[in-house]
């Protein structure tokens, strides 16, 4: 079967750094996405990795290892309004998108 | 970036009546949208795949005679809970695919109550 496991919930400071880990076992692999859901609101798109290593787009970075089939979502100097849902995505062999249950972040002042 | 609307952003029906939700791309074109549900503090299910001037495809567990989408346009997507329930109570929201990476942009969602 499928399955993208993520932590449920995680806490952190103002100012601080997280990192959400996700790790996906799929049919096949064409790329790994994050999104962002503040609660009520629909999912706005992070970024998207299809090779190996780093992408870092401001205060978000994402990383991701094919082989371990492992990705990371890293947020620097978090800021109270990055709390929300964060959501792992795989595009598998038949495009479609998998989802992860998604990782509730709370920031803490 | 793509901008995806939906309407109604809210709606509250009573129960065995029909809903009808629009999926809009606003400035491009959308041959391929989905239309997803999430339960409160669950993640997104996918309901159906909506292609222009096809049938939709449904995932397993969906009821396509309940739950039925029509694209009949390469920026319009109407998904209607026919006949609707309680249980049918639920955060509904579109998307469409576009971009080299086929990456999608949801719409706002709707979030429908049956009472």
């Amino acid at each position: 079967g499928q399955n993208i496991d993520q932590p449920t919930e995680m806490t952190a400071t103002e100012g601080a750094i997280v990192q959400i880990n996700c790790t996906y076992q799929t049919s096949g692999f064409n790329g790994l996405f994050w999104y962002q859901q503040h609660a009520g609101e629909a999912p706005t798109f992070l970024s998207y990795n299809v090779l190996d290593g780093l992408e870092e787009k401001g205060r978000f970075s994402s990383f991701l290892s094919r082989s371990k089939g492992y990705s990371y979502l890293l947020l620097k100097e978090l800021q109270m309004k990055d709390s929300a849902s964060y959501l792992c995505a795989v595009k598998d062999s038949n495009y479609q998108l998998i989802w992860g249950a998604g990782t509730k972040l709370i920031i803490k002042p | 970036g793509a901008v995806v609307s939906q309407h109604p952003s809210w709606v509250i029906c009573k129960s065995g009546t029909s809903v009808k939700i629009e999926c809009r791309s606003l400035d491009f074109q959308a041959t391929t949208m989905f239309w997803y549900r999430q339960f409160p503090k669950q993640s997104l299910m996918l309901m159906a795949t909506s292609n222009e001037g096809s049938k939709a495809t449904y995932e397993q567990g969906v009821e396509k005679d309940k739950f039925l989408i029509n694209h009949a346009s390469l920026t319009l997507s109407t998904l209607t809970v026919t006949s609707a329930h309680p249980e049918d109570s639920s955060f509904y929201i579109c998307s469409a695919r576009v971009g080299e990476w086929n990456e999608q942009f949801f719409g706002p969602g709707t979030r429908l109550t049956v009472l």
